[in-house]
């Protein structure tokens, strides 16, 4: 069964750093594609970018080139978003996803979601 | 960029039919993917390829994709198809991802 399993929801103050993951296990992790999609509170999906874990390739949304971090470790199937000075506007569902096969494919199977808090 | 637009919400009774549009430049030439929402969840594939239903979705739900238009249909609706729905695309031009606005369906 393909599962992706999110770390816990992030408290954390502006101007802080935060890394969350996201673990892929019953299927090959190094052969998909994995992406990361941004719900601001009461508001819709926003595609932030991708990574394939097999060579880390990753690519990214323009809205959110230079402002996150999208990586992978392929020995622990876990894939990675990170911040490295967070902003109160970063407040927001962050879901990781599996993209399926295809030139323009979509996503299959999703994470639960992290919520991410930015207050001071 | 690419720009996908759908209506805000539609309203329909229960055992009707739901059409949910998803507008875009050409959208018939590009692969059209349906996700639902339902309040506090994670998004679910309910059709990927314009028209295929991934296994365990219901045959009440059906795509549509041509000219400037895709379309997601809820044949019989019930009450737990109350939720929100969104387009997804693939755009060529800048190699990314696109989601369209999301449609929040009510169940009258």
């Amino acid at each position: 069964e393909v599962q992706l399993v999110q770390s816990g929801a992030e408290v954390k103050k502006p101007g802080e750093s935060l890394k969350i993951s996201c673990k892929g296990s019953g299927y090959s992790f190094t052969s998909y594609w994995i992406g990361w999609v941004r719900q601001m509170p009461g508001k819709g999906l926003e595609w932030m970018g991708i990574i394939y874990p097999g060579d880390s390739d990753t690519r990214y949304s323009p809205s959110f080139q230079g402002q996150v971090t999208i990586s992978a470790d392929k020995s622990i199937s876990t894939a990675y978003l990170q911040w490295s000075s967070l902003k109160a506007s970063d407040t927001a569902m962050y879901y990781c996803a599996r993209l399926g096969y295809g030139d323009e494919a979509e996503f299959d199977y999703w994470g639960q979601g992290t919520l991410v808090t930015v207050s001071s | 960029s690419y720009v996908l637009t759908q209506p805000p919400s539609v309203s329909v009774a229960p055992g009707k039919t739901a059409r949910i549009t998803c507008g875009g430049n050409n959208i018939g030439s590009k692969s059209v993917h349906w996700y639902q929402q339902k309040p506090g969840q994670a998004p679910v594939l309910v059709i990927y390829y314009d028209s295929d239903r991934p296994s365990g979705i219901p045959e009440r739900f059906s795509g549509s994709n041509s000219g400037n238009t895709a379309t997601l249909t809820i044949s019989r609706v019930e009450a737990g198809d109350e939720a929100d729905y969104y387009c997804q695309v693939w755009d060529s031009s800048s190699d990314r991802g696109v989601f369209g606005t999301g449609t929040k369906v009510t169940v009258l």
